[in-house]
């Protein structure tokens, strides 16, 4: 068990630039989440994927953000046209995904976003 | 919407006890997670406990659970200079399962 892999760890870009982050779950875990977390704050959701399936997306996502999981297994996070206000840490998490109750998410390590 | 509410900076000495306070709103709140996160990493699990408990201990962890307060609390025995680093407190309800809303997170200084 590697744990929940993101890449890259850093990410500095201009602003207007697109930029893609990757995440590589647990390799048995169906559900996958993003969640974005900034300076002084706890994480907030983003999107979450059952197997390939997205299948809820946080009114945090605007149009610019667009996650895929093409093959239920890694999943990538574009931003398009980046901002300012994109600067971030984008956390990455996987779950079995079976039940409520065995509802356990790990976390990546996150790709700290800084947006000139 | 909901909230989770958490004091922002506890120091406590090397050997002492430490106690994270968490509050919550959302009255379907059904699982309560503590998350540990040292700088520049991400998030780790360390424990969690479900609405139907009062208490949950795991080695040096303790979580109490006091549902009609709304309240949750971690404490740390024995607090170590590895202890050092943000906890965030996290909800979660049947409805929204995978969806956590989490605190704003305490940052815990350990002082030898």
């Amino acid at each position: 068990d590697t744990g929940v892999s993101q890449d890259p760890r850093h990410k500095i870009t201009k602003r207007g630039q697109n930029v893609t982050f990757r995440c590589d779950p647990i390799s048995e875990h169906n559900r996958l989440y993003w969640y974005r977390q900034t300076l002084g704050q706890g994480p907030e959701f983003l999107t979450y994927f059952q197997n390939e399936a997205q299948l809820e997306k946080s009114r945090l996502l605007s149009d610019r953000f667009s996650a895929e999981r093409p093959k239920g297994s890694f999943s990538t996070l574009e931003i398009q046209r980046t901002e300012q206000g994109d600067s971030a840490m984008y956390l990455c998490a996987s779950s079995l995904g079976e039940t409520a109750t065995n509802e356990k998410l790990f976390f990546g390590s996150g790709t700290q976003l800084s947006v000139l | 919407g909901e909230d989770v509410e958490q004091s922002l900076f506890l120091s406590v000495r090397e050997g002492d006890s430490s106690v994270i306070n968490c509050t919550y709103t959302d009255s379907s709140s059904t699982y309560l997670y503590w998350y540990k996160q040292e700088p520049g990493a991400g998030l780790q699990l360390l424990t969690y406990i479900f609405s139907n408990m009062d208490m949950k201990q795991d080695q040096r962890l303790t979580v109490l659970l006091n549902k009609k307060d709304k309240h949750l609390s971690l404490r740390i025995a024995d607090t170590q200079t590895g202890d050092s680093a943000i906890y965030f407190c996290a909800e979660m309800d049947d409805d929204s399962w995978g969806k956590l809303q989490f605190g704003a997170g305490t940052q815990v200084v350990v002082t030898p």
